[in-house]
């Protein structure tokens, strides 16, 4: 089956420690996409990326990093430098330029203690 | 500066009617609007979209309205099912350019 993973579902941290999100796709997508949720909000885009090797900030970029050495990998790494770490964490993927969908993977809950 | 807004942030209808969700947008380089469904906890699940070029698509119970002259776009769902009940994201992107903008979403509730 096609599709999007993330793991884990839940992350537990400690306040100062940086924690790496995985994403994993195997659609055959060029680009890939972080975005954050907080609790009544709407998504919020982190990183892109639209081929390996290569990847743009978006609006709320400070505070993450991220890295695209594999076309079907795309991790998130939360800094200490991020005031506000614990939210829900989305990763998307869309098969490249074209009217397309993203397609989304579970997500996965960080709670930073 | 948000781009694409929801200004419902919720939304109770009661099973068999119909609901209509609203999306508005300040963007006009935007030529592809989408909709997605998303239950708590879970990744947003792709509902419906429509290109600029279009007025309206339908599929199945789902139909979406795009008025480019008002900058809006309406998703209906006739009639509404108790299962429909989850949050509903409208997203846009502009031509050639791969970044999606999502609006805050609108919470629907369909009651039996």
């Amino acid at each position: 089956d096609g599709g999007i993973t993330q793991s884990p579902k839940y992350l537990f941290r400690k306040e100062g420690q940086n924690v790496t999100l995985s994403c994993e796709q195997n659609l055959n997508h060029d680009a890939m996409y972080w975005y954050r949720q907080d609790p009544g909000q709407g998504l919020r885009l982190i990183y892109y990326s639209q081929i390996v090797n290569d990847f743009q900030k978006g609006d709320i970029a400070e505070g993450y990093s991220v890295s695209r050495e594999k076309k079907e990998s795309f991790p998130l790494t939360v800094t200490s430098a991020q005031k506000n770490p614990t939210a829900f964490y989305l990763c998307a993927s869309t098969r490249g330029a074209g009217p397309d969908e993203q397609f989304f993977g579970p997500g996965t809950r960080l709670t930073v203690l | 500066d948000q781009q694409v807004k929801q200004n419902s942030p919720s939304l109770s209808v009661q099973e068999g009617r119909i609901s209509i969700l609203n999306c508005d947008y300040t963007n006009s380089m935007f030529d592809y609007f989408l909709w997605y469904k998303k239950y708590p906890a879970e990744g947003p699940t792709f509902l419906i979209s429509i290109s600029s070029i279009k007025d309206k698509n339908e599929d199945g119970r789902f139909t979406v309205f795009l008025n480019k002259s008002a900058k809006h776009l309406s998703l209906h769902i006739v009639p509404s099912q108790p299962g429909d009940s989850a949050v509903y994201f409208c997203a846009a992107r502009a031509f050639n350019f791969n970044k999606f903008y999502f609006g805050s979403g609108t919470k629907l509730n369909v009651k039996p």
